[in-house]
């Protein structure tokens, strides 16, 4: 079984100040990452992914993430945010073994962008 | 290429009813997800289904839930019997290829209430 926390359920940022939404994870098996972000009264987005290989992934939007193994994170940043930046970005992982999965998602963070 | 699709966008419902959403798949993905988003709370999986398949039913509830995805036609997510913990948003996913590290991708979901 996996788990994803989300630490910050709100971080308010001014406009085009950086930004870093926390995501640690635990789990019992390797596991791939993932950011999507939901705007009001929409569906999810996929941000951007980590499945192996360079621990820097670069995503839409002008936002990246950062697989660390050894502190079971994948931190989501962006160098300077936009007023439509604005949502709910939530983490997420699959197991990587076992076949297809559901995905484990985190409680979300509201990013609130301040002009 | 049209997404993926649900229907209603808001269902209201009375207690004891029945509530029925319905998902049609990106053209080309036989592979569908369900989750449920209460609120303040992240997406939780329920279902993982193929065609005239039920893969992973281990987060649905044992009772009054039950889901399809036949042949032909959308998915369908079924609530007999709804109370008031049932009122959250449901969203339904799909991919084309049942591996874990593929993208799933989200429609807009389903906000049921029950009065």
């Amino acid at each position: 079984a996996q788990s994803v926390t989300q630490l910050d359920s709100q971080v308010p940022v001014f406009e085009e100040a950086p930004v870093e939404l926390r995501c640690n994870y635990s789990s019992s098996v390797s596991v791939y990452l993932f950011w999507y972000v939901q705007y009001p009264n929409q569906g999810l987005q996929l941000l951007l992914k980590y499945l192996s290989g360079s621990t820097l992934v670069k995503g839409i939007n002008g936002f990246e993430a950062e697989f660390n193994k050894s502190q079971t994170s994948f931190h989501l940043r962006k160098p300077s945010v936009h007023i439509s930046d604005t949502a709910e970005y939530f983490c997420a992982v699959s197991q990587k073994e076992g076949g297809a999965d559901g995905l484990t998602f985190g409680k979300g963070t509201h990013l609130i962008i301040q002009p | 290429n049209a997404g993926v699709m649900q229907n209603p966008r808001h269902l209201v419902r009375r207690r004891g009813q029945e509530a029925r959403l319905r998902c049609s798949p990106m053209k080309g993905h036989s592979h569908v997800y369900w989750y449920r988003q209460l609120p303040e709370e992240g997406l939780k999986f329920m279902v993982y289904l193929q065609k005239e398949n039920i893969i992973d039913e281990s987060g649905m509830p044992k009772e009054r839930f039950s889901a399809e995805f036949p042949k032909e036609g959308p998915s369908i997510l079924r609530i007999q019997q709804v109370v008031r913990g049932d009122s959250a948003a449901y969203f339904c996913a799909s991919s084309p290829i049942g591996y874990s590290y593929n993208e799933q991708f989200f429609g807009p979901g389903t906000r049921l209430t029950v009065l």
